[in-house]
């Protein structure tokens, strides 16, 4: 299985920041990286997928790159709203793995 | 407008079974393969596995192999996973979402989750 490892885990920043979460494959996945944002008791939502392409109504302060083994998913200015738990996840080959998650909180 | 929509809760015993519900509408049923992820209380999110909607072929995880089934009803375009030998660690939310094949395994939409709660 392809083991996806996000850091940090979790990140404190304030309104305004520009922000940067990293994710690495066990191996190489080409650009089959995907990053999702998820609100406490909602489903995740897709905001980047084959790992720059921005979803249809996703802000462009998100924007994601990378290829083969190192991604990153970077918020330009953080917004109140933002604050979440982020995931990647490898849509390469089955099973699909994600992250372990970071969680972006308010300093 | 695309829509996945799921069944409600669940409470079950260990050693039972469930069975979720994933109603799509909104796209056309076949074209987009159906996964299932699951989210335990605090943690992250797991694949479980999928189903191709248009043959009714499915790849599951292996930690699952022998306990999940996944079928579809072409009529009513919904996809249902069933989880056997139920234990208190399968207590989490369950999620199906929607992946367009052959597109870098992007889950586009997602259902609103269903909690399964295992306890005697």
């Amino acid at each position: 299985d392809i083991q996806m490892t996000q850091s940090p885990s979790s990140l404190s920043a304030s309104v305004g920041d520009r922000v940067t979460i990293t994710c690495r494959a066990s191996q190489s996945i080409s650009s089959y990286l995907n990053w999702y944002q998820q609100k406490p008791g909602k489903a995740p939502k897709l905001l980047i997928d084959a790992a720059s392409s921005l979803q249809s109504g996703v802000p462009s302060r998100f924007s994601g790159d990378g290829s083969g083994t190192d991604f990153t998913l970077t918020i330009s200015s953080l917004r109140p709203e933002d604050f979440a738990t982020y995931y990647c996840q490898q849509g390469y080959n089955f099973p699909y793995t994600f992250g372990q998650g970071t969680k972006l909180e308010i300093k | 407008q695309v829509q996945l929509v799921q069944s409600g809760a669940e409470v079950k015993k260990p050693g039972a079974s469930v069975k979720v519900s994933c109603k799509t509408s909104g796209y056309t049923f076949t074209s987009y393969y159906i996964h299932w992820v699951r989210q335990a209380p605090g943690q992250g999110l797991e694949w479980m596995g999928m189903i191709n909607p248009s043959g009714g072929s499915t790849s599951y995880a292996q930690e699952f192999q022998g306990r999940v089934t996944m079928t579809r009803d072409t009529s009513t375009s919904t996809v249902y996973m069933e989880l056997s030998s139920l234990i208190s660690e399968d207590t989490a939310v369950y999620y199906c979402g929607r992946v367009l094949p052959g597109w870098y395994g992007a889950f586009d939409f997602w259902g609103q989750g269903t909690m399964l709660t295992v306890s005697s």
